[in-house]
């Protein structure tokens, strides 16, 4: 287990509605990255946070949002849900940023499911 | 557009077999190059990593060989294990002021006892 915990593990909302999940990050990370994962895909990077501030965004709409907490915990916020929104989501933690940032640590994930 | 190449989408290979999976890549600003292993219903764990300086790496069962002139890279399983089933991606980090992944689309291995 890589101490990195997600929740919920299972979501299901509708088209149009907004989703909120969240990420605690391993002791001692003070970074983490959100990827999203499609069904039979590569995680895709949707952003990165480091010390509370937005540090890398990939192609991802503004309706992608997120947050990082003073004690390394991170909230992505998803609005206006559509269906290709359906995927797994995954938080990943790690120490530093730049070139010494190389060991991401993934939770587990949320499946969300948008109908 | 997918950065990262990753070939084939899935093998089958008998206990003991080798695996072998490559990847393939153009941009050149890439720094650092870790394959995944992820299990069904868990995330990716870090499995073993090379940097373009280095031609191979190996740990323990699992090597990685680098080819920079050609912009490719590829696993080895040796000896492989039904519990090393598991669908495999290699990654490749920008190394630019975002350091983040791009992922190959995912091997599935399945070893067969």
């Amino acid at each position: 287990e890589t101490g990195v915990t997600q929740s919920p593990t299972h979501l299901i909302k509708t088209r149009g509605q907004q989703v909120t999940l969240r990420c605690s990050s391993q002791s001692g990370h003070n970074t983490v990255s959100w990827y999203q994962q499609a069904l039979g895909q590569g995680p895709q990077f949707i952003f990165q946070y480091y010390r509370e501030e937005e540090n890398g965004r990939g192609n991802f709409p503004p309706r992608f949002s997120g947050l990082q907490f003073p004690n390394y915990s991170s909230e992505l916020n998803v609005n206006a849900l559509e269906l290709d929104d359906s995927a797994l989501y995954l938080c990943a933690s790690s120490l530093g940023a730049g070139p010494t940032n190389e060991k991401l640590f993934f939770g587990s994930g949320t499946q969300l499911s948008v109908l | 557009q997918q950065q990262v190449k990753q070939s084939p989408q899935s093998l089958i290979v008998q206990k003991g077999g080798i695996s072998i999976i490559n990847c393939a890549y153009e941009n050149t600003a890439f720094d650092y190059f870790p394959w995944y292993q992820q299990f069904p219903g868990k995330g990716p764990a870090l499995l073993i990593a090379i940097r373009p300086d280095v031609s191979e790496k190996k740990e323990g069962r699992f090597t990685i060989s680098f080819n920079k002139s050609a912009k490719q890279f590829s696993l080895h399983i040796m000896d492989s294990q039904p519990g090393d089933s598991a669908t495999y991606f290699c990654a490749a980090r920008h190394g630019t002021n975002d350091y983040k992944l791009s992922f190959g689309a995912g091997t599935t291995v399945t070893v067969r006892a």
